[in-house]
């Protein structure tokens, strides 16, 4: 089945740096790639997902990439603020069609330092 | 996105015991999972919530432990039984088809702590 591997499992950065986020998947048949934020006690959140019809997308700070050949997508947050400092995490499923299983990676813990 | 509630948002429980979780949408939905999330660890699938028939689960995850059930496409329900220590987590369901075909939202989870 599917495996889904996230590095780095820790990164801080300083307030306005970048953070990357790495992801890589096993099953190539997979096509849906969506991101999650999770605050301290609260919900994953959706934040942004692409497909594999696609390379790369962008909203505001907050964009991600794929390379289905290397079987890999990244997250990439520009001007990083302190209200970034959360968990996120990847996960990628095969869709549509599939039961819509989404398998997860381990998490990134992002601290953003002011 | 669909606004997605569960019951209770929290409790404590003894060993030996079953706990019932609650998952309501407030508009109809294709699918609905559960979710565990172990302390400080990722989301693991523990089954599908299907509509009508028997939920399927994911390996590792059987029907005894955790019976599931969807009435209808905008409830369902998550037991816990016979529940140990190792039970500790939060469960959160999640649902897709109420805004993209593939893209799923996560309830507020329910943080259960067994003794």
């Amino acid at each position: 089945g599917e495996n889904v591997e996230q590095h780095p499992s820790t990164l801080s950065v300083q307030e306005g740096d970048s953070a990357v986020i790495k992801c890589t998947y096993s099953d190539s048949a997979s096509n849906y790639f969506p991101w999650y934020k999770q605050e301290l006690g609260k919900r994953p959140q959706l934040i942004i997902d692409i497909r594999s019809n696609v390379g790369e997308k962008k909203d505001q700070r907050i964009a991600v990439t794929l390379n289905k050949t290397a079987k890999h997508f990244s997250l990439h947050i520009t001007e990083t603020q302190p209200e970034d400092s959360a968990v996120y995490f990847c996960a990628a499923s095969i869709t549509p069609g599939n039961t819509g299983k989404l398998i997860f990676g381990q998490g990134t813990t992002l601290q953003v330092k002011p | 996105s669909a606004v997605i509630s569960q019951k209770p948002s929290r409790d404590i429980c003894q060993r030996g015991t079953s706990l019932t979780i609650q998952c309501q949408v407030d508009s109809q939905v294709t699918m609905m999972f559960w979710y565990r999330q172990q302390p400080g660890q990722s989301l693991t699938l523990i089954a599908t919530a299907n509509q009508g028939s028997e939920a399927t689960y994911e390996s590792g995850f059987v029907i005894d432990k955790f019976p599931i059930s969807r009435p209808n496409l905008t409830f369902s329900t998550l037991t816990v039984s016979n529940m140990s220590p190792e039970d500790s987590s939060i469960y959160l369901c999640s649902v897709e088809g109420s805004v993209a075909t593939d893209t799923q939202y996560f309830g507020p989870g329910t943080r259960l702590t067994v003794l």
